[in-house]
């Protein structure tokens, strides 16, 4: 089974700056099949980025994915209020398919 | 559109049996595999298994096979996530997802499991 970590846990920042979110596998992801979702408090998670670097539909420029093999960042350009969330990595290359346990996004 | 739409919330009571459900619709239910994916509270996502609708094919993550039942209905379009024996750290919000890559969600079923 490939154990993802993410990190940091937390990460305090301020409208306007860039987040840079870090994924880190146990094992290379087959095809770098690597999924970044956002969730806010009381919703559902979204689907951001697949493939390690390709945008969902519907999904901001502001979001951008890189990496390849074992390790993959998610980052944001430049923060909008609305991008205070969690954010989990995903792999799904493998069975069984993982998460890792999160990083949290949080206002300065 | 695509939708997914799981059943209300349950509550139970430790060695009860449970089947929550997550209809689809908008798209072609046997084409694409629909996952389920546990979130106990204030923590990360756990993938538990996921289901080929088209012919049964079933993967379960170990941490939780032998644990539930993924199942589902192609007449309806339903997949199914059973417990035969609950126990109180079962209480948790419980999301089907749509594909490997989880595009579509449901918006999550919350089981609660307390004497």
């Amino acid at each position: 089974e490939i154990v993802l970590t993410q990190s940091p846990g937390t990460l305090s920042l301020s409208p306007g700056e860039r987040a840079t979110l870090s994924c880190r596998a146990s094992q290379s992801v087959t095809s770098n099949y690597l999924a970044w979702y956002q969730q806010k408090p009381g919703q559902s998670p979204r689907l951001l980025i697949y493939g390690a670097s390709s945008r969902a539909t519907g999904i901001s420029d502001r979001f951008s994915g890189s990496g390849s093999g074992t390790d993959f960042t998610l980052t944001i350009s430049r923060l909008e209020p609305e991008d205070f969330a969690m954010y989990h990595c995903q792999q799904y290359g493998s069975s069984p398919q993982t998460f890792g346990q999160g990083t949290k996004v949080e206002i300065k | 559109e695509v939708r997914l739409v799981q059943s209300g919330a349950e509550a139970k009571k430790p060695g009860e049996s449970l089947k929550i459900s997550c209809k689809a619709s908008g798209y072609s239910f046997g084409d694409s595999w629909i996952g389920w994916v546990r979130q106990m509270p204030g923590k990360g996502l756990e993938w538990m298994g996921i289901i080929y609708p088209g012919d049964s094919d079933t993967r379960y993550s170990p941490s939780f096979r032998g644990q539930v039942t993924i199942s589902a209905d192609k007449s309806t379009g339903t997949t199914y996530l059973q417990w035969r024996t609950l126990k109180p750290s079962d209480t948790a919000m419980y999301f089907c997802a749509r594909e490997r890559i989880f595009d579509y969600w449901g918006q999550g079923t919350l089981v609660t499991v307390s004497s």
